[in-house]
């Protein structure tokens, strides 16, 4: 099975801070990979798919960028609204597999 | 508008069954692929169960695999999961979920989830 890993697990970070996330797979995953926000007690938001394209109705400030095994979600100017938890899956047929999540704090 | 409710959850005891229910509306549960999804009190997101756009494939997380069952019925527009042999690491938030995909020259390829439900609990516990 495909495993993610995530890192920085935890990050602290003011508002306007410039935010990377990074998620490895364990072996090539192409470009099948999500990135998600969940604030807490609700359910997680689609915000990259296939790597690197926006859902719609995301905003700009989010972007998805890798292929193969290093995956990076890029927050430019971090907003109140973004202190969250984010987290990677990669899809196919067979696993759905989650990375373990990165919580983004208030510094 | 898109949306998926989730039903059934609540308190069982170990080695007992439950049964889940997501009802759909907006969207056609039978042109998608779904997935049902939960999340351990303070812990991350797993993936459970998924069943193909038709039906015809149902794909299973190792540690419900023989214990868990998804289906659909589509004449109600509702996702199932039927759970069985519950232990306490099954206590968590299940979410049901619609894959976002497309069909290239009669390849499947999966997205990401692109519709949440709110979530139902379910804890295991004597």
């Amino acid at each position: 099975d495909i495993q993610l890993t995530q890192s920085p697990s935890f990050l602290s970070a003011s508002v306007g801070d410039r935010v990377t996330i990074t998620c490895r797979a364990s072996q090539d995953i192409s470009s099948y990979l999500a990135w998600y926000q969940q604030k807490p007690g609700k359910a997680p938001n689609l915000l990259i798919y296939a790597a690197s394209n926006l859902q719609p109705g995301v905003p700009s400030r989010f972007t998805g960028s890798g292929s193969g095994t290093e995956f990076t979600l890029i927050i430019s100017s971090l907003q109140p609204e973004d202190f969250a938890t984010y987290y990677c899956q990669h899809l196919n047929l067979y696993q759905f597999t989650f990375g373990p999540g990165t919580k983004v704090d208030i510094q | 508008q898109v949306q998926l409710v989730e039903s059934g959850g609540g308190v069982a005891l170990p080695g007992r069954s439950l049964r889940l229910s997501c009802a759909a509306s907006g969207f056609t549960v039978g042109r998608y692929p779904m997935l049902w999804v939960r999340q351990a009190p303070g812990k991350g997101l797993d993936w459970v169960a998924f069943i193909s756009y038709d039906g015809s494939i149902e794909n299973y997380a190792d540690s419900v695999k023989g214990r868990f069952t998804i289906s659909r019925d589509t004449s109600k527009g509702a996702l199932l999961l039927q759970m069985s042999s519950l232990g306490v690491d099954d206590t968590a938030v299940y979410f049901c979920a619609r894959v976002k995909w497309d069909v290239i020259r009669s390849d499947h390829y999966y997205y990401g989830v692109d519709v949440w439900g709110p979530g139902t609990t379910v804890i295991v516990s004597s």
